[in-house]
């Protein structure tokens, strides 16, 4: 399976709102209402920040959503906050009881 | 409290067998639907899944890497070993553990991960 495709960066000022795509083919992201998104500051492990496509965990702030449409995914992140700097990644099921990854996008908050 | 902790050698010569141990507590992997993953991430670049075993003792291997893939569990010792045979140096990584709840399709708790490099 090829990873899935992401920006490499993003950015935006604090409140801000930005958005991180996610796509893939239809047999992963389009075949399945399992996206889950994970963010991952510098040295640390991800942390699941959405899964089921859009659905929070306890303990994240509403300001994160996740939609999806067709093959791609989508991360709104909504007034921005310094905090949420880090790398975010998608991931897919893929059939077959195995996941793949997307290449990861960095999100600067300027 | 769900934690999981990853531990093996942070180095390992090419051709060598790595074995890595993710132990767990907050969970058992005894219980129906439990399941763990293990997810490698090359120094700086994206995350990849390798495998996974379920409560009733079913495995799973990503396609690219299962003929040098082998997980297993001792659930008595609420431990996880993945081993990787023929290493090379394209399979330096930080090595990731991570829980699958009952009836999820995602990884809730992820262990700090290791460092593993190989190197002559």
């Amino acid at each position: 399976q090829s990873a899935l495709t992401q920006p490499r960066s993003v950015s935006g000022s604090p409140g801000q709102s930005v958005t991180i795509s996610c796509t893939g083919t239809s047999s992963d992201v389009g075949g399945y209402n399992y996206i889950s998104w994970y963010q991952q500051r510098p040295g640390k492990a991800p942390k699941l920040m959405i899964y089921d496509v859009s659905k929070r965990p306890s303990g994240v702030p509403d300001r994160f959503s996740g939609s999806k449409s067709g093959n791609t995914a989508s991360l709104t992140i909504s007034g921005l906050q310094a905090e949420d700097e880090a790398d975010y990644y998608c991931c897919s099921y893929a059939g077959s009881y195995t996941w793949v990854f997307g290449g990861g996008t960095k999100l600067t908050v300027l | 409290q769900v934690t999981l902790k990853e531990s093996g050698p942070a180095l390992v010569k090419p051709t060598q067998t790595l074995t890595l141990t993710c132990t767990f507590s907050g969970f058992s992997l005894s219980t129906s639907g439990m399941r763990v993953s293990w997810i490698r991430q090359p120094p700086g670049k994206a995350l990849e899944w390798l495998a996974r075993i379920d409560w009733d003792d079913d495995k799973f291997y990503s396609a690219s890497l299962k003929t040098r893939l082998t997980i297993s569990k001792d659930t008595s010792k609420n431990q996880v070993v993945l081993t990787v045979t023929n290493m090379d140096p394209v399979d330096t990584a930080t090595y990731y553990c991570a829980r699958i709840p009952p009836n999820g399709v995602y990884f809730d708790y992820w262990g700090q991960g290791t460092l593993v490099t190989v190197s002559s």
